[in-house]
């Protein structure tokens, strides 16, 4: 089983800042990974799939990279509505599995 | 608009049962796998495996293979997750996903739509 890890656990960051978040494969699982975004009581939100593309209607300021073991999450410019935890997944072989995930607060 | 519906929340004694419903609504049920997805308090998800709503077939990761049991009833659009032998470690939110892929054959192994979830309480 691939173990997905995810770093910082917690961030801190101001409206209108940069963020990124990080995401390790245990072993390379190409760009076979999804990102989600998740608030309090609601249901998990795709953001991205294969590494970099954005699920539909995910505006422009999230953004992924990377291929094989390392992966980012980006939000260029982070809204009132981004605060929430992400959580990265692979989907290359069986069983997927998620990374811890990364809360992002407001400062 | 595409929709996962699933069941209300439970409270269970250790060693009990749990039955989990998500009725899906607004695509083609037969498909797109469904996945079952749970999550204990202060953990990050766990993918508890998937099932094919075109023929039942179902796949289960090693840790539930013994306790855990995927249906489905397609004229009602709705699968099924059956868990047994309830431990107080089975706590969680318990998530029913739609597989992005509608080739009825194939699953990829991410979700685009997901339920609410299914907060399952295992307290004696």
């Amino acid at each position: 089983e691939i173990l997905m890890t995810q770093s910082p656990a917690t961030l801190s960051a101001y409206l209108g800042e940069r963020v990124t978040l990080s995401c390790r494969a245990s072993q390379s699982v190409l760009t076979n990974l999804a990102w989600y975004q998740h608030k309090p009581g609601q249901a998990p939100r795709l953001l991205l799939y294969r590494a970099s593309t954005r699920a539909t209607d995910i505006p422009a300021r999230f953004s992924g990279s990377g291929s094989g073991t390392d992966f980012t999450l980006t939000i260029s410019s982070l809204q009132s509505e981004d605060f929430a935890v992400y959580y990265c997944q692979h989907y290359h072989n069986w069983p997927q599995t998620f990374g811890q995930g990364t809360k992002l607060q407001i400062k | 608009q595409v929709q996962l519906v699933q069941s209300g929340a439970e409270v269970k004694k250790p060693g009990a049962s749990v039955k989990v419903s998500c009725k899906s609504s607004a695509y083609t049920f037969t498909g797109h796998y469904v996945h079952w997805v749970r999550q204990a308090p202060g953990q990050g998800p766990e993918w508890m495996g998937w099932i094919n709503p075109n023929n039942g077939g179902a796949k289960l990761a090693p840790k539930f293979q013994d306790r855990v049991t995927m249906t489905r009833d397609t004229s009602i659009t709705t699968v099924y997750m059956e868990l047994s032998g309830l431990r107080s470690d089975d706590t969680a939110v318990y998530y029913c996903a739609r597989d992005v892929n509608p080739d009825h054959d194939t699953v990829t192994g991410y979700c685009d739509y997901w339920g609410q979830g299914t907060l399952v309480t295992v307290s004696s």
